[in-house]
């Protein structure tokens, strides 16, 4: 069964600063890898998708990076800001179907102003 | 835009009771998904379901069942809420079976005394 883990659980920076959000995977046999974000109390909003084709994908400040043969996952996130400040989430996607969609346990991050 | 929502953001059971949540989602799809959200353990797919009146087990169905008699509205049921219960309860939909998109609605935080 796929696992997927998130290191940090919890990351705070200074405004400003640029960050490097991980999520790691055990099975590199993946359809996909989402990036989702949820703020306290809310649902989750998808960020970007990276098909196992791609290495990544990028979204104004954001960047999505794909290293299937290691497992790992990057969002990139530059020059943060307080709206930044969520809990991230990735999503990895073993085949189709409902219960082929695998979450981490998210990282939670705060930018401080 | 996508809305799905959930009938209460927050609900306070008492251990035996049943419990109802719902989820309405207003964009004609397929696919609906109930997730419960724990500290430490990520979302877990509960049941999904592929049309009206079809459901299918997720990871961890004991203890739920699911009602889907109009295409728009997924129910999630808890014929007897027991204290280990107490979670977020998070429904999504998407398009299609194939869809990788799937949208989620704000969350039913549930504590069950």
């Amino acid at each position: 069964k796929q696992e997927v883990t998130q290191i940090p659980a919890a990351l705070s920076v200074p405004e400003g600063e640029n960050l490097v959000l991980n999520c790691s995977f055990t099975d590199s046999a993946i359809y996909n890898l989402q990036w989702f974000r949820q703020d306290p109390g809310k649902g989750l909003t998808s960020l970007l998708l990276i098909q196992s084709s791609q290495r990544e994908q990028t979204s104004g400040r954001l960047n999505a990076s794909l290293d299937k043969s290691s497992g790992r996952s990057t969002l990139y996130i530059a020059a943060s800001q307080p709206g930044d400040s969520a809990t991230y989430l990735c999503a990895v996607r073993i085949g189709t179907g409902a219960n082929n969609l695998f979450f981490g346990t998210g990282t939670r991050l705060t930018v401080i102003p | 835009d996508v809305k799905v929502t959930q009938s209460s953001r927050y609900l306070v059971k008492r251990t035996g009771e049943k419990v109802f949540l719902e989820c309405v989602q207003d964009m004609d799809h397929e696919n609906m998904f109930w997730y419960r959200q724990d500290p430490g353990l990520g979302l877990r797919l509960i049941y999904f379901s592929y049309d009206v009146k079809m459901k299918e087990k997720g990871d961890i169905p004991e203890g739920y069942s699911v009602s889907r008699e109009k295409k728009e509205r997924f129910s999630l049921i808890l014929e007897s809420a027991s204290t280990n219960q107490t979670s977020m309860y998070l429904c999504a939909s998407s398009f299609s079976a194939n869809s990788y998109e799937q949208y989620f609605g704000p969350g039913t935080r549930l504590t069950v005394t």
